[in-house]
């Protein structure tokens, strides 16, 4: 089965650092997604990358930016963290190279900013 | 923008049948269905592709109405297990490769 980890389950910030959240996937996919979660918004993605070095936007990348610099590992980073960015965030991937493809989650980062 | 789904919560008794819909204002590729255990990640339950084809996965099954921009979850004989948030992902360029997905309906099953 794949398998999508995340560094932390629970993590908490204060205003203004600098937070890396990470994630590694073991089944060699090309693609790797974040999304955050909050209540009564669902899932939004934050960014996506399709390759390694590559990256693209997704629906809120304001305040974010990532990282891949080996392709199990995707990283997203909060520049300096602000209390709107509490929220659940969500790694994922998919195999790549085909138009359908189930995505697999990990089991999600619990970021309090204070 | 993101995809319309209803109900947001439904609480049904074990046997119930419910149905989820899930309804977007662009042009849909594809509709993919999500649960959520509380607590756990999200996991893939279907994939429904343009041509109104139905898919099934246990005793769940959704249908694809492209022209109207829909898919419907059903759920019949709902067992405990079905408990958990679903989402709907919508894809609007083909590529699958940007879902957008709706806020999630609540599904609780009781005894």
């Amino acid at each position: 089965d794949v398998k999508v980890t995340q560094s932390s389950r629970y993590l908490v910030k204060r205003t203004g650092e600098k937070v890396f959240l990470e994630c590694v996937q073991d089944m060699d996919h090309e693609n790797m997604f974040w999304y955050r979660q909050d209540p009564g918004l669902g899932l939004r993605l934050i960014y996506f990358s399709y390759d390694v070095k590559m990256k693209e936007k997704g629906d809120i990348p304001e305040g974010y930016s990532v990282s891949r610099e080996k392709k199990e590992r995707f990283s997203l980073i909060l520049e300096s963290a602000s209390t709107n960015q509490t929220s659940m965030y969500l790694c994922a991937s998919s195999p790549g190279g085909r138009p359908y493809e189930k995505l697999f989650f990990g089991s999600g980062t619990q970021l309090s900013v204070l | 923008q993101q995809p319309v789904q209803s109900p947001q919560a439904v609480i049904l008794r074990e046997g119930e049948d419910a149905v989820i819909n899930c309804s977007s204002s662009k042009a849909l590729y594809s509709v993919h269905w999500y649960r959520q255990k509380h607590g756990e990640a999200p996991v893939f339950l279907m994939i429904l592709l343009k041509g109104g084809e139905q898919k099934g996965h246990e005793k769940i099954s959704a249908s694809f109405n492209e022209k109207k921009q829909q898919s419907s979850l059903y759920l019949t004989a709902s067992q405990l297990s079905y408990s958990g948030t679903y989402f709907c992902g919508t894809d609007n360029t083909g590529t699958a490769s940007k879902l957008t997905f709706g806020t999630g309906t609540r599904l609780q099953v009781t005894l």
